[in-house]
């Protein structure tokens, strides 16, 4: 079957790092990407990883480990505007969602 | 440039009513798609057209008639709706349908049936 899972809820102060996993279990696997969503908002495209390894965009950087189906994303030096929804979604013929991780930021 | 645009952003519409909600974009995307997303849950695919034909149906129901008059153009049809079918509609692109391509969503069209 298909399963993605993230945390539902994270939070974080402003100037610190912050970790959001995503596990998943699939039989097919054509990368995973991370999206970001404000509230009432459309999400944004973040990162798409498909090798192994960690990409870095910025403050943004993403890994993944396909042998082990999990990946995260790094979000350095936070700031009040990453307060947002983050989803992984995994690609197998179509994009598989996760439910998204609410992050919080406090000052 | 990697805009999606959708008309209109707010949408109130009573359960006989008819109404189309409009995407466009402009990147020469070959493969839109229609989303359909409640509050805190991630976006649930509703049709996928590739190339202006219809390549996947996620089994939505016939109140939902999608329409894609061309390569920049993706309309959404919606007839004697319910009101679990209020949410937020979001409309995407992608180079083609291919599973390694980005998304590019629009900022979606926020719908109350009542």
């Amino acid at each position: 079957g298909q399963n993605i899972d993230q945390p539902t809820e994270m939070t974080a102060t402003e100037g610190a790092i912050v970790q959001i996993n995503c596990t998943y279990q699939t039989s097919g696997f054509n990368g995973l990407f991370w999206y970001q969503q404000h509230a009432g908002e459309a999400p944004t495209f973040l990162s798409y990883n498909v090798l192994d390894g960690l990409e870095e965009k910025g403050r943004f950087s993403s890994f993944l480990s396909r042998s082990k189906g999990y990946s995260y994303l790094l979000l350095k030096e936070l700031q009040m505007k990453d307060s947002a929804s983050y989803l992984c979604a995994y690609s197998n013929y179509q994009l598989i969602w996760g439910a998204g991780t609410k992050l919080i930021i406090k000052p | 440039d990697t805009e999606v645009t959708q008309t209109p952003k707010h949408l109130v519409m009573g359960m006989t009513n008819k109404k189309s909600l409009k995407c466009e974009q402009h990147m020469g995307h070959r493969a839109m798609y229609w989303y359909k997303q409640k509050a805190k849950k991630p976006p649930e695919l509703m049709f996928v057209y590739s190339y202006e034909k219809l390549s996947i149906n996620e089994s939505v129901p016939s109140r939902f008639s999608p329409e894609c008059p061309n390569s920049s153009l993706l309309n959404l049809h919606l007839h004697a709706l319910q009101p679990e079918d209020s949410a937020l509609y979001l409309c995407a692109s992608s180079r083609t349908s291919g599973d390694q391509e980005t998304q590019y969503f629009g900022p979606g069209t926020r719908l109350l049936v009542l």
